[in-house]
């Protein structure tokens, strides 16, 4: 079956601006989660969805970052006013609740 | 906090010469350790999920195994399609969330 798709794949943005990665789970994975990961580092942790609320969103390193799942599927992460230290992959998961977290490819952001 | 250290950062291993990979974690009530897989370019790829000490998991060449401090994933007679980076995460308490070690990136010659 399908697994978890991201778009873009590439982003490059200037410093500033605005973007929006999206993620679109697995069918029937009520668990969102987005996590950045850095060159050389494994994932952290962002911010998780349980349906359409934000479970757990004490990952935003601040308030540039915010993310939505208006319908309980698809979900946008949205930063805005980027940051060159904003550049990092952004892998988007999800799971059934409380069970295991499979991952998209990721969107690769860099913020010139 | 959850902490999760992996060892070592990189491995070299010839095409059929055995190891182990090394997790660490600390954490406050284990609810599960995972190992994924991430290949250049790619997201990881999940391979094991161990709840207990004591645990053992296999998939073909790879096995992993659980204690109360730490978990290894042992390679056994590896080939050059094995390598790639394996991450190791926890999941503990109430939280949802993953906690990832840094990785190991294997690099297997024929």
């Amino acid at each position: 079956g399908a697994g978890v798709s991201q778009t873009p794949s590439n982003k490059v943005t200037e410093k500033g601006k605005y973007v929006e990665l999206r993620c679109d789970p697995i069918s029937g994975h009520t668990a969102l989660y987005w996590y950045r990961q850095s060159l050389g580092q494994g994932p952290e942790f962002l911010i998780y969805f349980q349906g359409t609320g934000a479970a757990d969103d004490s990952g935003l390193p601040n308030d540039r970052f915010f993310a939505v799942r208006p319908e309980g599927s698809v979900s946008t992460l949205k930063i805005q006013r980027t940051e060159r230290g904003d550049s990092a992959v952004y892998l988007c998961a999800s799971s059934r609740p409380g069970e295991t977290q499979y991952f998209g490819p990721g969107t690769r952001l860099l913020v010139l | 906090e959850d902490q999760v250290t992996q060892s070592p950062e990189a491995l070299r291993l010839q095409e059929g010469e055995s190891s182990s990979l090394n997790c660490s974690y600390t954490v406050s009530g284990l609810r599960g350790l995972f190992w994924y897989r991430q290949d250049p370019g790619k997201g990881p790829e999940f391979l094991f999920t161990l709840y207990s000490a004591g645990e053992e998991k296999e998939k073909e060449r790879l096995k992993a195994t659980l204690t109360k401090k730490e978990s290894f994933l042992h390679i056994t007679a590896p080939k050059p399609e094995d390598s790639a980076t394996y991450l190791c995460a926890v999941q503990a308490g109430a939280n949802s969330k993953l906690t990832f070690g840094k990785g190991i990136t294997l690099s297997v010659r024929p």
